[in-house]
């Protein structure tokens, strides 16, 4: 069954530098989560999309921003990079609008791994 | 606001042996609970969720929750451990107070050791 998808799986950026990361949810997923896990901690909820538009938005810094594509594919893009910001970083999707009802359950990606330098 | 809380950040059981990995929650209004699995360096993986129904949940590997709405628990459990069981597991809460994706939201975290 398809996954979701999430690139680059590592990342190594040097303070002040910008990364985007990249997520393509599995297919019929309307909505797309991104989370945050630092090491030894559990996921943080940053910034959720829904059919397109932002709907819900977490701890997520002023220094990041995401979006989600016409094609469902989401990007979150992060910049002024800080050492605090080297984390996994998950996306997660589920239909919310599917044939069969909503679907709560969120089907996560196998994460981006930052590291800051 | 919605939390949930797991009170042991490791259990150790034996191969073989039955295993349970406690949660409990706190939310207004009707709980969306679920149990995720995460393998060293990879995603979390969906075990199963409780949002109505029965209070016995079963999921994938032989996995099972067991929802108590008294004991506001939510407590994961196997009934004969297997070593590639090894594991950190997370318990969640749906949160929709915010905005109509209800974001999860986390416990700690339970390290599962399962020896031979």
């Amino acid at each position: 069954a398809a996954g979701v998808i999430q690139s680059p799986r590592h990342l190594i950026k040097e303070k002040r530098e910008t990364a985007t990361l990249k997520c393509y949810p599995i297919p019929r997923h309307d909505t797309v989560y991104w989370y945050q896990q630092g090491p030894g901690q559990d996921p943080q909820f940053l910034i959720s999309f829904y059919e397109k538009m932002q709907s819900d938005k977490g701890s997520i810094p002023d220094r990041f921003s995401a979006q989600q594509f016409s094609d469902y594919h989401s990007e979150l893009n992060m910049s002024s990079l800080e050492l605090g910001d080297s984390a996994l970083y998950f996306c997660a999707t589920c239909p919310l609008r599917g044939l069969k009802g909503p679907q709560y359950e969120q089907y996560f990606g196998p994460g981006t791994r930052l590291t800051v330098t | 606001a919605q939390s949930v809380a797991q009170p042991e950040d490791q259990v150790n059981v034996a191969e073989g042996n039955p295993l349970t990995v406690k949660c409990t929650y706190s939310v207004s209004g009707n709980p969306y609970l679920f149990w995720y699995v995460q393998y060293p360096n990879r995603g979390l993986q969906f075990l199963l969720k409780y949002i109505t129904g029965d209070n016995l949940v079963k999921g994938s590997y032989g996995f099972e929750a067991e929802f108590n709405k008294s004991q506001t628990s939510f407590h994961l459990k196997k009934p004969s451990a297997l070593v590639s069981d090894s594991a950190l597991y997370f318990c969640a809460v749906r949160d929709a107070s915010s905005g109509n994706t209800g974001k999860l939201i986390f416990g700690q975290g339970t390290t599962l050791q399962v020896k031979p």
